[in-house]
Parts: C-alpha cells; structure tokens; sequence
C-alpha cells in the first residue's frame, strides 16, 4: 500500500538555520504530494501541494521538490525563524486515493 | 470564503457513554468530506469519507459511525466510548477526491 517515511523527529535549530526534513515515499500510482504545517492544538493546515514530478512547491519560505526517481519530497528552508515551530508532516495521494500521512517531524526553532 | 466549524471543541466523557461530534463546511456545495483521528503526538489517520449526502465509507471503524445527514455537515458518533477512542478528531474536506484537504480545529476528546 501507499507509505511515507519521514525525518524522525523531534529537530531542534536555532534560529536564522537552515532546515531539511526528509521525505520519502511509497506507491504504485502517480502521486500528488503535500506538506502540511500543525500548530499545537490546531488542526493541520496545508503548505503546499505539489502534483507534478521534477516540480517544486513552495509557500512562507519553504519548499519541496517532488523527485520523481528517488521517490522523495524533502522539506527544506534556508533560515527558520521562532515561529516556525511546529509539527510538519509530509502527505501523499496515490494508488488508494486515501491521503496518507507520515509520522511527523516535531521543529523546535530557539532564537 | 469557506469556514469549517467543529463541535465541541472539547469533550471529557465517561467509558461507555456515548458521544456525538460535529462538522459544518461553510462556503462549499458539494464538498468531500472526512473525519481524521489523532493520537496525542501522533499522526493522523483517516476515519471516514463522504462524497454525498446519506452516503459514508469507512475507512477504519474504531467502533466508531459516521453520518451526513445534510450536504454541510458531518456527524461521527458511537453509542459506547472506550478509553481508546481519547483523542483529536479533526474534520476536513476537499473539492475532489484526489485534491488537497482543508482540516478544521478539530476537537479534543477525553475518556476517563
């Protein structure tokens, strides 16, 4: 079935670090990729989806790249600031047509 | 612009008592809709969708049910609470099937 595997967490930086959080993925089908962005006690907002392969995605400074060959979807930003703290999920729709979550990546940004 | 209101925002409740959550899409005709459980400090897994009114799939039960009984609303429930069931249950809806979700606030919900 469909999976994605991601940074395990928690990741602590300071801020004006850069960020990578790793991304990988697992489907039969052509999929549609997303990062979402939750806040404590807040439902998961969307930061950008990206539907193509070899295209990137990017909102607030973040970005992801869709690689189609290594079958990954990192997450990157150059410089976090504090309230960039949060859990950042990575989130695919393939062959079951369900949206399927990682485990999520706790950020700590400490200024 | 479409709002998405669920209620209550939290609930403490009894094992085996019942529990009844809610979920209104404001802005939208027609959305998808489906109901998310999440396990403090862990992810999130997909309950139940609706493409239509009257009509629900699950996707897994928890002994847990799923009603839509109006085009805006989303309605999950189960007449027994176990202390598994504790928990942020999150509604969200989507235009399409393969598009993105849009998540509400979500409710938190404690069995003791």
């Amino acid at each position: 079935g469909d999976s994605v595997t991601q940074t395990e967490g928690p990741v602590t930086l300071s801020e004006g670090t850069s960020l990578t959080v790793n991304c990988s993925y697992e489907t039969k089908q052509y999929p549609t990729l997303f990062w979402y962005v939750q806040y404590p006690g807040e439902g998961p907002q969307l930061l950008f989806k990206v539907p193509k392969a070899n295209e990137k995605g990017s909102s607030r400074g973040f970005e992801a790249t869709y690689n189609k060959e290594a079958t990954s979807f990192h997450l990157q930003k150059a410089s976090v600031q504090e309230s960039d703290s949060a859990v950042y999920y990575c989130a695919l729709i393939g062959g079951s047509a369900k949206l399927i979550f990682g485990e999520g990546t706790k950020l700590t940004v400490s200024s | 612009a479409q709002t998405i209101h669920q209620w209550p925002v939290a609930e403490i409740k009894a094992v085996g008592s019942p529990l009844s959550l809610g979920c209104t899409i404001k802005g939208k005709s027609s959305p998808n809709l489906y109901w998310y459980w999440q396990a403090t400090g862990g992810t999130l897994q997909q309950l139940f969708y609706s493409i239509t009114v009257g009509q629900v799939e699950s996707v897994v039960q928890l002994n847990l049910s799923a009603s839509r009984p109006k085009d805006d609303q989303f309605i999950l429930s189960t007449e027994k609470l176990l202390l598994s069931h504790s928990g942020f249950y999150l509604c969200a809806w989507s235009l399409l099937g393969g598009d993105e979700q849009y998540f509400g606030p979500g409710t938190r919900l404690t069995v003791l």
